[in-house]
Order: structure tokens, then C-alpha cells, then sequence
């Protein structure tokens, strides 16, 4: 089956360190896949996606580099600020049933101190 | 930002009465879907809808029943809530193996 697995969290940095969430995944076929952030009190938000091996997804200083080899989307960014704080959840898109289903990994809960 | 409201955005009930969850889009995207939130096991599908009458179950549905009469709106029912079903329910939009988009939550709480 398809799922996703992620660093268990809390993660606590200072600002301006570097980051790095790491994902695996399990999929049958070749699906795309995403990082969301959810911000205190809100929905979650597409942060960035990688739809096919090797491509690298950026977006807000984040980078992530889709391994087919090592079936691995690992979230980075070079130096963390304050507002990064939030909870980072990895996911696969997962076409069943002739719809696009997201799986979801349990997320990880990043906080910045200044 | 995609235009998905939810409504109510919080809401206290009491176990065994029914509960309707609202959700609401004007972007005219074909698939809706309902998740639930809960600490450690980050976001599951209830149910999803692929059309207007077309709807199929997720991967936590007991429970849950949805209904979808018109392209804008997807409406999630508790027909008798439970404490177990206490938890944050995420609506999201999309439009045919695209990004899926994510509405504010509702905080439900059974007592």
C-alpha cells in the first residue's frame, strides 16, 4: 500500500539553522509528491512538490529533491526564521479509483526561537 | 488564496445528536474532500467526491456520511455523534490530479 513516514518531532532551532525534515515513502507506480505547512489556527497550505524522480521542489527558502532510489523527499532550508514555526506534513499523491487521493505522514512540529 | 469556507468553525454537541459540517467552494474544482485531525496521526480522508452525487469513502468513514448536491458545496453528517469523533475537520478542493487546496477547519468537540 502507499503510505508516508516522517522524523517524529517536536523539532526546536534556533534561528537562522539549518533544517532538515526527513520523509520516506511507500508507493506503488510513480506518484507525486508534496510538504504542507500548517501555521497555528489554520489549514494547511501546499508549501512545495516534486511530480517525477530527481526534480527538486523550492519555494520560501525550502527545498526538497524527490530519490526515487532512496524513495525520499527530505525537507531543508538553509537558515530558519521565527515565522517558520509550524507543523510540516510530507504526503504522495495516490490515484485510486480513478481519483487523486493525498496519504499523509504524521507531521513534524518545528519551532524557531529567536 | 482558494476560496473554501467551512462552517461552523466551531461547534460543541453532545454524544448521540446529529451534526452537519459545511463546506463551501468557488472555484468550480471537481473533487471535494473531508479529513479529520488528530495528535499522532496526522490527517485521514473520510470520505471524497468526485462530482456532484458522485461520493466514495475514505479510509475512516464508519461513522460519517457526506452529501454532494451541487458542484459548490460538500456536506459532512455525524449521524449520531460520538466522543470519538472529537477532533479538527479539514475541507479541501481540487481540480483533476492538481494541488489539493485546504479550508480553515472545524473544531468539533462531543462531551
Amino acid at each position: 500500500g502507499n503510505s508516508v513516514t516522517q522524523m517524529e518531532g517536536p523539532v526546536t532551532l534556533s534561528e537562522e539553522a539549518f533544517l532538515t525534515i526527513n520523509c520516506t515513502y511507500t508507493a506503488t507506480g510513480y506518484p507525486s509528491l508534496f510538504w504542507y505547512v500548517q501555521y497555528p489556527g489554520e489549514g494547511l497550505q501546499l508549501l512545495l512538490k516534486a511530480t517525477k524522480a530527481d526534480d527538486k521542489g523550492s519555494n520560501k527558502g525550502f527545498e526538497a529533491t524527490y530519490r526515487k532510489e532512496t524513495t525520499s523527499f527530505h525537507l531543508e532550508k538553509g537558515s530558519v526564521q521565527v515565522s517558520d514555526s509550524a507543523v510540516y506534513f510530507c504526503a504522495l499523491s495516490a490515484t485510486q479509483g480513478g481519483s487523486e487521493k493525498l496519504v499523509f505522514g504524521k507531521g513534524t512540529k518545528l519551532t524557531v526561537n529567536p | 488564496d482558494a476560496g473554501i469556507t467551512q462552517s461552523p468553525r466551531h461547534k460543541v454537541t453532545e454524544t448521540g445528536t446529529p451534526v452537519t459540517l459545511r463546506c463551501h467552494q468557488t472555484e468550480n474544482h471537481r473533487y471535494m474532500y473531508w479529513y479529520r485531525q488528530d495528535p499522532g496521526h496526522g490527517l485521514r480522508l473520510i470520505h471524497y467526491s468526485y462530482g456532484v452525487k458522485d461520493t466514495d469513502k475514505g479510509e475512516v468513514s464508519d461513522g460519517y456520511s457526506v452529501s454532494r448536491s451541487k458542484t459548490e458545496d460538500f456536506l459532512l453528517t455525524l449521524e449520531s455523534a460520538t466522543s470519538s469523533q472529537t477532533s479538527v475537520y479539514f475541507c479541501a478542493i481540487s481540480e483533476s490530479f492538481e494541488t489539493q487546496y485546504f479550508g480553515p477547519g472545524t473544531r468539533l468537540l462531543v462531551l
